[in-house]
């Protein structure tokens, strides 16, 4: 299994765009990355898949370079609802027997 | 749609005691999980399974079992219940593909105390 790394917490105000960078150094060539979200007392959500250049859906857009070793989630003009520990996973169905493994994430934190 | 259900939302056991955290989707997915999650901190998978009849265990598997004899149930099992096992529970299903982890959906959790 590729490891992550992303930063334990980052501070942000409404209306900017927060960038949340995941370094996964040593990803092998079928594995995706994959981000969730999660708000306090909830279940982890799905947020955003991508293997390779730039993905984009309504809640984010997803960087990642042509190397691979590291993805960028971004999330345009965030509300103070977009507080939330955000998870940066990378993995293969087959490999990682689809084992979901979740590492620290990021604190997100929106103030006013 | 219900999608992943977890019961109960809450419980509080004693020492020593034993239950079983019941987890049902109804989305036909193959894979299901069960995760702890301590406060602050981020998921750790207790037991996954890949399909009904098979299951294994994940990063901490100590003090629990699970059990997969429908496409539907994954319930866990906590046989003499330790304070260090007071956590929140979630339950989570997933269909996969083999080729890639597609979107997995999580239960609401289950807020376990042990005194």
């Amino acid at each position: 299994l590729a490891k992550t790394t992303q930063p334990i917490s980052m501070d942000s105000y409404e209306g900017q765009e927060v960038n949340i960078t995941c370094s996964h150094n040593n990803i092998a060539t079928n594995d995706y990355i994959t981000w969730y979200q999660q708000f306090p007392s909830q279940g982890p959500r799905f947020i955003i898949q991508g293997y390779k250049t730039k993905v984009t859906n309504e809640v984010a857009s997803l960087f990642i370079p042509a190397d691979r070793k590291s993805s960028t989630l971004s999330l345009p003009r965030v509300s103070l609802s977009d507080t939330a520990v955000y998870y940066c996973l990378v993995g293969d169905g087959w490999a990682a027997g689809n084992k979901l493994t979740f590492g620290g994430g990021t604190r997100v934190l929106v103030k006013p | 749609n219900a999608g992943v259900t977890q019961t109960p939302k809450f419980r509080i056991l004693k020492i020593g005691q034993s239950m079983t955290l019941q987890c049902t989707q109804d989305m036909n997915h193959n894979y299901m999980y069960w995760y702890r999650q301590d406060p602050g901190m981020g998921l750790k998978l207790i037991y996954y399974s890949v399909g009904a009849g098979i299951t294994d265990k994940g990063e901490v598997p100590n003090g629990y079992n699970v059990s997969r004899s429908t496409t539907e149930d994954f319930p866990l099992r906590l046989e003499l219940a330790a304070p260090s096992q007071t956590s929140v529970y979630f339950c989570a299903s997933s269909y996969s593909l083999g080729v890639v982890d597609t979107e997995a959906f999580f239960g609401q959790g289950t807020r376990l105390t042990v005194v």
